[in-house]
């Protein structure tokens, strides 16, 4: 059973770019989620995507968009990247299937500068 | 609004103590509460999860305790060890935890040797 990878693992980038972070989310798993993590802080949950719809959104602009596959995996694109958005971002694996258990990558280290 | 608070924020411990963390959360409609170990540099690790219908949990060294009446609940670490130094994030989630996490802020915990 593979876990779930989160590509890239740091990112560098210029304000007003555009950035997408892709995830391949736990075998057997059918619901993705997007969370980000300012530094010391916990995870913001940006919007989660069951059998390619999304299911849910948080207070995240809509800059903030994302698309979920066939095969499960997901990305997350952000347009007209902000300083602020400079953040561990954090996808989540889970399956509404059998449990709600949310399983972690280990995340992309987005610099905007 | 937070919705989940989390205290404290930074904890020292011995090795061989105990290590208590609590969290304290407002909606009454949340029924699913896991708590996460995050190293630096990584993604959460889901340590232990708890659903209102029982006031203790435990696996292993990790144990939450939890308050309905309160809208408490708590994570012990028994006999900490040196490995066990982290961040730990409570978290709370709706419809038995298919929805959103909500996380508590974080406590860093060292066990000193």
């Amino acid at each position: 059973e593979t876990g779930v990878t989160q590509s890239p693992t740091h990112l560098i980038k210029t304000r007003g770019q555009q950035v997408t972070l892709r995830c391949s989310s736990q075998s057997g798993h059918n619901t993705v989620s997007w969370y980000q993590q300012a530094l010391g802080q916990g995870p913001q949950f940006i919007f989660q995507y069951y059998r390619e719809e999304e299911n849910g959104r948080g207070n995240f602009p809509p800059r903030f968009s994302g698309l979920q596959f066939p095969n499960y995996s997901s990305e997350l694109n952000v347009n007209a990247l902000e300083l602020d958005d400079s953040a561990l971002y954090l996808c989540a694996s889970s399956s509404r299937d059998y449990s709600y258990e949310q399983y972690f990558g280990p995340g992309t280290r987005l610099t905007v500068t | 609004q937070q919705q989940v608070k989390q205290s404290p924020q930074s904890l020292i411990v011995q090795k061989g103590g105990i290590s208590i963390i609590n969290c304290a959360y407002e909606n009454t409609a949340f029924d699913y509460f896991p708590w996460y170990q995050q190293f630096p540099g990584k993604g959460p690790a889901l340590l232990i999860a708890i659903r209102p219908d029982v006031s203790e949990k435990k696996e292993g060294r990790f144990t939450i305790s939890f308050n309905k009446s309160a809208k408490q609940f708590s994570l012990h670490i028994m006999d900490s060890q040196p490995g066990d130094s982290a961040t730990y994030f409570c978290a709370a989630s709706k419809q038995g935890g298919s929805e959103k996490l909500v996380f508590g802020k974080g406590t860093k915990l060292t066990v000193n040797p």
